[in-house]
């Protein structure tokens, strides 16, 4: 079945470490995203990619790093410069960025826990 | 950052009953309006996506009205099941996407 897979889970780091949070998807999308959740607010836009080799800063990117070789493959770097790495991470496709109509799917998250 | 507000935060309905939620959004630069179905441990999953003003969409007992000059969405489950118990997710388009808080709806049997 075509969709997003997030991977891991979750996933514990220790302060000062860097972490890639894995993104794939098969839906042979060209748009990719990164979104933060914290509790009462809205999904915020970290990074996105709208074609291969070719990727934005979002709302919040800083303390952030992406890269996007592959069309099915969005990683997301949460290095030590992020100042609250806590949260809730979910990536998202949809076939064009800013094509009316088009919906977009989402992974199921990776919850990211500093210790 | 545009701002996009979802009432109430949180429902709770006894089984049967219909319920309705809002989604307010900024009336200029729109490209369209999504509400997505989250349900617990899974993935969103879209619901409608709306692009004209006076839009109703209808999928099964749910369906969604769109006012593009106001700014502002209204979602409508009629006779509420216990698996319609998930958080409703509305997202304005223009061409980023912002999404509300949600609205966390529980139906109790």
């Amino acid at each position: 079945d075509g969709g997003i897979t997030q991977s891991p889970k979750y996933l514990f780091r220790k302060e000062g470490q860097n972490v890639t949070l894995s993104c794939e998807q098969n839906l042979n999308h060209d748009a990719m995203y990164w979104y933060r959740q914290d509790p009462g607010q809205g999904l915020r836009l970290i990074y996105y990619s709208q074609i291969v080799n070719d990727f934005q800063k979002g709302d919040i990117a800083e303390g952030y790093s992406v890269s996007r070789e592959k069309k099915e493959s969005f990683p997301l770097t949460v290095t030590s410069a992020q100042k609250n790495p806590t949260a809730f991470y979910l990536c998202a496709s949809t076939a064009q960025r800013g094509v009316r109509n088009t919906e977009a799917f989402f992974g199921q998250g990776t919850r990211l826990t500093v210790v | 950052i545009l701002n996009v507000e979802q009432s109430p935060q949180s429902l709770h309905v006894q089984e049967g009953d219909s319920t309705n939620f809002t989604c307010s959004f900024p009336s200029s630069n729109f490209y369209a309006l999504h509400w997505y179905r989250w349900e617990t441990a899974k993935s969103p999953e879209a619901l409608f996506v709306m692009t004209l003003n006076g839009d109703e969409k209808k999928k099964g007992r749910i369906s969604a009205t769109l006012n593009t000059k106001e700014g502002y969405s209204y979602l409508y489950i009629k006779g509420s099941q216990p698996e319609d118990s998930a958080t409703y997710l509305c997202a304005f388009e223009n061409p980023q996407f912002y999404f509300g808080t949600g609205t966390s709806l529980t139906v109790i049997p």
